[in-house]
């Protein structure tokens, strides 16, 4: 089973800057790598799928990267609807289909 | 749109049964594998299960196997996760959600239901 691990656990941003998550593959998974927001009393939605292409009406200051073991989810800069918390997501071994354990993006 | 819709939760004692239930609408339910997700209060995602478009096969995560079944009547565009001796760990919202491969499995999910509350409790 593929375990991803998230850092940080928590960020605490103002709005307007950037943001920078990480998610690590205990496996190489290639580039079969999600990223979904989650935000209070919601549904989970997809924003990147395979490391780096937006998902369908996601904003551009969404960015992701990384391929292999180690990736990277960047919003560039944050807006107030963009405090969540972001999980990322392994399609490369199944099953199981893993999730990391999410990091929390807060407003200072 | 694409919309999911679950029902069935509740408050079910330990060693329990419950059937949960997740009616889809705006696509075609016969061409798409469904996923069943779970999320305990205050905790990440863990997922379930998944069944083929066509019902053909299904696969499940250790934490659940040879306890709940997964399910679909693509007749009645609803999709079933069936679970038995229920466990204070099973307490979890159950969301369904959508693989986005066309009659193939991708492992990607992008469309989900709201959530269904389970509560294993006495």
């Amino acid at each position: 089973e593929v375990v991803l691990t998230q850092s940080p656990a928590t960020l605490s941003l103002s709005p307007g800057e950037r943001a920078t998550l990480s998610c690590r593959a205990s496996q190489s998974v290639g580039t079969y790598l999600a990223w979904y927001q989650q935000k209070p009393g919601q549904a989970p939605r997809v924003l990147i799928y395979d490391a780096s292409n937006r998902a369908t009406d996601i904003p551009d200051r969404f960015s992701g990267g990384g391929s292999g073991t180690d990736f990277t989810l960047t919003i560039s800069s944050l807006e107030p609807e963009d405090f969540a918390v972001y999980y990322c997501q392994q399609r490369s071994d199944w099953p199981p289909l893993t999730f990391g354990g999410g990091t929390k993006v807060e407003i200072k | 749109q694409e919309q999911l819709v679950e029902s069935g939760g509740g408050v079910v004692q330990p060693g329990r049964s419950l059937r949960l239930s997740c009616a889809a609408s705006g696509f075609t339910f016969s061409n798409y594998g469904i996923h069943w997700v779970r999320q305990a209060p205050g905790k990440g995602l863990e997922w379930v299960a998944v069944i083929l478009h066509d019902g053909t096969n299904e696969y499940y995560a250790d934490s659940v196997k040879g306890r709940f079944t997964i399910s679909r009547d693509n007749s009645k565009n609803t999709l079933y996760l069936q679970m038995h001796s229920l466990r204070g760990e099973d307490t979890a919202k159950y969301y369904c959600a959508r693989d986005s491969g066309l009659r193939v499995l991708e492992w990607l999910l992008d469309h989900w239901g709201q959530g269904a509350l389970v509560t294993v409790s006495s």
